[in-house]
């Protein structure tokens, strides 16, 4: 059952420091997607990318969030360096259409 | 732009109750309509689809119907069980090359033995 996996699973860091996510999609799917989920604002959607390549990451905070795709098997989200205002879980889809998302379990992120 | 309005939650039902969650949609052009579930501590799940006007999609007890007359895509289940109890969201896709899920913002459902 091929599922999509996340680390780590769970996060506690200090204000200040660098955090990294990391995805794996189910192998085969060619669009990654990474979303914020908090109770105030909801689901968000922060970047995605097709066959690798960013095709939009206009929710994301560019002076402090970056997202990558190193290889196929590999979706990475950054936060440098990292606020108490982005404590929230932390979600990875992948498919191979843009509605057929099959989403990670997410990493739940805790800036204190 | 694309967005979707859910109904206001939390919603609390007794088992076998009937369900109707709604869900209307602004968008351009013909999209495509989704729900999607997240039990607890877990990731969305795609739950139904429907792509165009008038398809119905089912799933687990669940239906919905695509109406394009009153942007609506409102989620139903006859009777509800306590394993029902989750997190509804509607989503709408504009289905373009590079398109993307638009959600609304979630409901809770709480269903009571």
């Amino acid at each position: 059952d091929a599922r999509v996996t996340q680390t780590p699973r769970h996060k506690v860091t200090e204000m200040g420091q660098e955090v990294t996510m990391r995805c794996q999609p189910i192998l085969g799917h060619n669009t990654v997607f990474w979303y914020r989920q908090t109770m105030m604002q909801g689901l968000e959607l922060l970047a995605y990318f097709r066959n690798r390549a960013p095709l939009d990451d206009s929710g994301m905070p560019k002076d402090r969030f970056s997202a990558e795709m190193p290889d196929a098997t590999l979706a990475t989200l950054k936060i440098q360096p990292s606020e108490p205002r982005d404590s929230a879980v932390y979600f990875c889809a992948s498919g191979l259409e843009v509605y057929e998302q099959y989403f990670g379990p997410g990493t739940r992120l805790t800036v204190t | 732009g694309d967005s979707v309005t859910q109904m206001e939650g939390p919603v609390t039902l007794s088992e076998e109750a009937f369900l109707t969650i709604n869900c209307t949609y602004t968008a351009t052009g013909y999209p495509s309509l989704f729900w999607y579930v997240q039990y607890p501590g877990e990731g969305l799940q795609l739950l139904l689809k429907a792509t165009k006007a008038d398809d119905k999609g089912s799933n687990k007890g669940f239906e919905a119907t695509y109406r394009k007359e009153t942007t609506s895509f409102h989620l139903e289940k006859g009777s509800v069980q306590v394993s029902d109890s989750a997190v509804y969201f509607c989503a709408l896709s504009d289905g373009g090359a590079n398109s993307k899920l638009t959600f609304g913002k979630g409901i809770t459902l709480s269903v009571r033995p």
